[in-house]
């Protein structure tokens, strides 16, 4: 069985960094590329960043590309988000993703997600 | 980026048919593929694909989801409603970075 676990989120105040984990299991990690997508409070769904099987590559959201690095270690079956100089817009549920199986780009998993309050 | 548009909400009887639409602010088929796909979110639960490539059916989802269209104008229809369908359902393309995601259409019971 597929899982995803995320965990890091939490309360941080503005300025500060953070990192996400997600724990995969039940699949080859190493054969995937993975994504992070979050969720505002007024469940507006925004993607974040794809990363490549072998972390070779990675692509992110325009807005987010400065603030924020993804990152993985197949060794121990776990994709990172990195999050800098965080805002209060980015109060959200951080979901990681596994990309489809076919070449298109759609999020066959999910994990049960990680929230994140960005708050003084 | 291109814009993903959702009625905010749909009512509907069980038993009868809901037709979800999404609109795209510019095609995301190419020639060969319609690069769209549904989700389902059920309250306090991550989202869940149904539809990938606007009409093919993800594994383990019933026949009662189904999905068409192309260029910039794409349903998902379930037939028969059940119970279990409460929820909200979200679009999302992948024809171009960065991919995005409509607002969401919540299916409500009458």
């Amino acid at each position: 069985e597929v899982q995803l676990v995320e965990s890091g989120g939490g309360l941080v105040q503005p300025g500060a960094s953070l990192k996400l984990s997600c724990v995969a299991s039940g699949f080859t990690f190493s054969d995937y590329w993975m994504s992070w997508v979050r969720q505002t409070p007024g469940k507006t769904m925004e993607w974040i960043g794809n990363i490549k099987y072998d972390g070779s590559y990675t692509d992110y959201a325009p807005s987010l590309k400065n603030r924020f690095t993804i990152s993985r270690d197949n060794a121990k079956s776990t994709l990172y988000l990195q999050m800098s100089n965080v805002r209060s817009e980015d109060t959200a549920t951080y979901y990681c993703t596994r990309k489809g199986i076919t070449t298109d780009w759609y999020f066959d998993f999910w994990g049960p997600g990680t929230m994140v309050t960005v708050s003084s | 980026d291109i814009v993903l548009t959702q009625s905010p909400a749909l009512a509907v009887s069980l038993g009868q048919r809901a037709t979800i639409s999404c609109r795209a602010s510019q095609s995301v088929s190419t020639s060969s593929y319609n690069l769209m796909h549904w989700y389902q979110q059920k309250p306090g639960q991550q989202p869940k694909l149904l539809i990938y490539d606007a009409s093919n059916l993800a594994s383990s989802i019933p026949a009662r989801f189904s999905g068409s269209g192309s260029g910039t104008d794409f349903t998902l229809t379930i037939n028969p409603v059940q119970a279990d369908d409460i929820a909200t359902y979200y679009c999302q393309q992948s024809r171009e970075l960065p991919l995005t995601f409509g607002s969401g259409t919540k299916l409500e019971i009458k």
